[in-house]
């Protein structure tokens, strides 16, 4: 089956900092990746999708330039979190799509980065 | 309104009885509906998904879809101690964007 992987799985950083999250299909070559962010006991909310080469494509609400989302090929994403504050502290979980858009495509999740800003 | 709505729960079942998990949503053009299983600290994973009305089975799974209502159901038959977890509801729109609902934590007493 589809394996999406993600790197750190866990990252604890200073207020101020900025982190980086990769994305990465093992498997598969990935059209589409999406990037969302789940609080404790909340769901997963859609920060941005992007599509290889282009610029991603953010949520109403979500900064762009404070979220840096890069699909620099089929098969990796990158989300940085600039400067990083203790409330940017959360689970980040990124999707990956093969194929066409349709309304059953099917999403692939990594296993999810745990970020904490001290 | 939010777009889809559950029951936060959390819901309490005996172990190998019916778990029953409802989802409503509001836009709709949505076009194919998934119900996802995530255990604390885990990322979501796929149970089954539905696009037609009525019910699609699959093992102890049943999902129920009625789109004249924006309803669309979960059973779980003979539940085990191992179905305890979150159970997301998600809708795929007709701009074919996923959007979740906040989720039903689910327990099954042993």
């Amino acid at each position: 089956g589809a394996v999406v992987s993600q790197h750190p799985s866990w990252v604890i950083c200073k207020s101020g900092t900025s982190v980086k999250i990769e994305c990465r299909s093992l498997d598969f070559q990935a059209t589409t990746m999406f990037w969302y962010r789940q609080f404790p006991k909340q769901s997963l909310m859609l920060m941005a999708t992007s599509n290889e080469g282009s610029k991603a494509t953010y949520e109403q609400g979500v900064e762009k330039d404070k979220f840096l989302i890069n699909h620099a090929s089929l098969t990796l994403s990158t989300l940085t979190v600039t400067s990083a504050h203790p409330e940017d502290s959360s689970f980040y979980i990124c999707s990956a799509r093969e194929g066409g858009l349709g309304p059953l495509y099917e999403q692939y999740f990594g296993p999810g980065t745990r970020l904490t800003v001290t | 309104q939010k777009e889809v709505e559950q029951n936060s729960g959390p819901l309490s079942v005996p172990e190998g009885a019916i778990a029953s998990l409802n989802c409503t949503y509001s836009d709709r053009g949505s076009q194919s509906f998934f119900w996802y299983r995530q255990y604390s600290g885990k990322s979501p994973e796929l149970i089954m998904f539905i696009y037609s009305n009525g019910d699609k089975e699959d093992g102890r799974f049943t999902a129920q879809l009625n789109k004249a209502s924006q309803y669309v159901s979960l059973l779980i038959r003979d539940s085990q101690p191992s179905d305890s977890a979150t159970y997301l509801c998600a809708v795929r729109t007709g701009g074919f964007k996923t959007i979740f609902g906040a989720g039903t934590r689910l327990f099954v007493k042993a």
